[in-house]
This record gives structure tokens, C-alpha cells and sequence, in this order.
């Protein structure tokens, strides 16, 4: 079966500070894969998606940015973190580009940006 | 722009009683759409899902109506249970979701 992981759980930095969250999906191969963030009481406002390593599609400007190393690893990284930057991050994967297939999330990270 | 949103934002029912979630969209060429389930500081889960070839889909205690004419589709939930309590976002395209709604359960 496909698994989804993502860490770390909870995130607390200072203002100006690097950020990396990790997300790996095990048990399927090529997956769609999704970063998407999550204001307090909000719906979720995707950020990047990416259908291949190496390819990366950003939905809003911001101070974020992603990375797929590998078929099954989506990394989402700041250089420098704004107050801005809190919330709940969640990654997601799907198994194709086709316009129906439901998005598996991850459990979330939830960074606080002090 | 495209648009998919939520008429209510919060809703409590009593326990046993039936929900309906309602949702919005903007984008006529729409045909596919999703409704996920999200418990408190957790990841969204798939509920059901419906093509807009359908009226109507069933599952387990949940069904989700579709009216193409007014752009609006729903979420019922029958004899709600406390362990429904969560955010529902009704989602169009893995970049359109709606902003979620409330289910709150009363024993």
C-alpha cells in the first residue's frame, strides 16, 4: 500500500531563519506530488506541484521554493522566513496528471514563525 | 478566475440528525470533483468524488448531489455521528479547493 510522510510534526524559528520540510511517498512510482499551505481556519492554497524530478511549478510568488531530488521526495525550503510563513503545510501526491484521482495528504507540519 | 466556495461556514447538528454541506463552483467546464474530510490537525482524507456525467453518488451514509444548471453541488451525511466533526472542503482541481466548512456534532 502508499504511505505518505512528512516531517517534522511541529516547527518552531525565528524571523530570517532557513526552513526544510521533507515529504516521501512510499509504494507507488512517479507520483504527482503537492505542496500546499494551510492559514489557520482557511481552506488550503496550493504552492507547488511537481510531475517529475527536477520539475517544479510554482502556483503563487512567495518567499518559498521546492525540490524533488528523487521520484518520491518533495522538499519545501526558505533561505530566509517571514512572520508570514506560519501555518500548516501539507504534502500531497496523486497518482497522475489526469483531471480526475484523489490527492493523498500527508499528516502536515506545522511551522510557527516567531 | 475559477473559484470553488462554501455557502456556510460552521454547521452544528445534533447526533443522528442528517448534514448538508454546500459548495459553490464558477467554472462550468468543470467535471470532476472531489469532497474531503479534515479532523482537527490532520491531513484532508477522501470522502467521495463525483464526474459531472452524474446527478448523484452514494457511499457509506454519504451522498453527493451535483447540479450542473447552478453550478452547486452538495454533501449529505446521514445520521451524523460525533466522530463526523471535522472541516469538509468540497475541491475542483488539485488547485481549487473551497475555503471548508464546520461540521459540528452535538451529543
Amino acid at each position: 500500500s502508499q504511505t505518505i510522510h512528512q516531517w517534522p510534526a511541529t516547527l518552531v524559528q525565528p524571523v530570517g531563519s532557513p526552513l526544510s520540510l521533507e515529504c516521501t511517498v512510499e509504494g507507488t512510482s512517479n507520483p504527482n506530488l503537492y505542496w500546499y499551505r494551510q492559514a489557520a481556519g482557511r481552506g488550503l492554497q496550493l504552492l507547488f506541484y511537481s510531475v517529475g524530478i527536477g520539475q517544479i511549478s510554482s502556483e503563487v510568488p512567495q518567499n518559498l521554493s521546492a525540490s524533488r531530488p528523487q521520484d518520491r521526495q518533495f522538499i519545501l525550503s526558505s533561505k530566509k522566513l517571514l512572520l508570514s510563513d506560519s501555518g500548516f503545510y501539507l504534502c500531497a501526491w496523486r497518482r497522475d496528471s489526469s483531471n480526475t484521482g484523489e490527492l493523498f495528504f500527508g499528516e502536515g507540519s506545522r511551522l510557527t514563525v516567531l | 478566475g475559477e473559484s470553488v466556495g462554501l455557502h456556510l461556514p460552521t454547521l452544528s447538528v445534533q447526533e443522528g440528525d442528517n448534514s448538508i454541506i454546500n459548495c459553490a463552483y464558477s467554472n462550468s467546464a468543470s467535471d470532476y470533483f472531489i469532497w474531503y474530510k479534515q479532523e482537527s490537525g490532520k491531513g484532508p482524507q477522501f470522502i467521495i468524488d463525483i464526474r459531472s456525467n452524474m446527478d448523484k453518488r452514494q457511499g457509506q451514509r454519504v451522498t453527493v448531489l451535483l447540479n450542473k444548471t447552478v453550478k452547486h453541488l452538495s454533501l449529505q451525511i446521514a445520521a451524523t455521528q460525533p466522530g463526523d466533526s471535522a472541516v469538509y472542503f468540497c475541491a475542483e482541481t488539485p488547485r481549487v479547493f473551497g475555503a471548508g466548512t464546520r461540521l459540528a456534532v452535538h451529543p
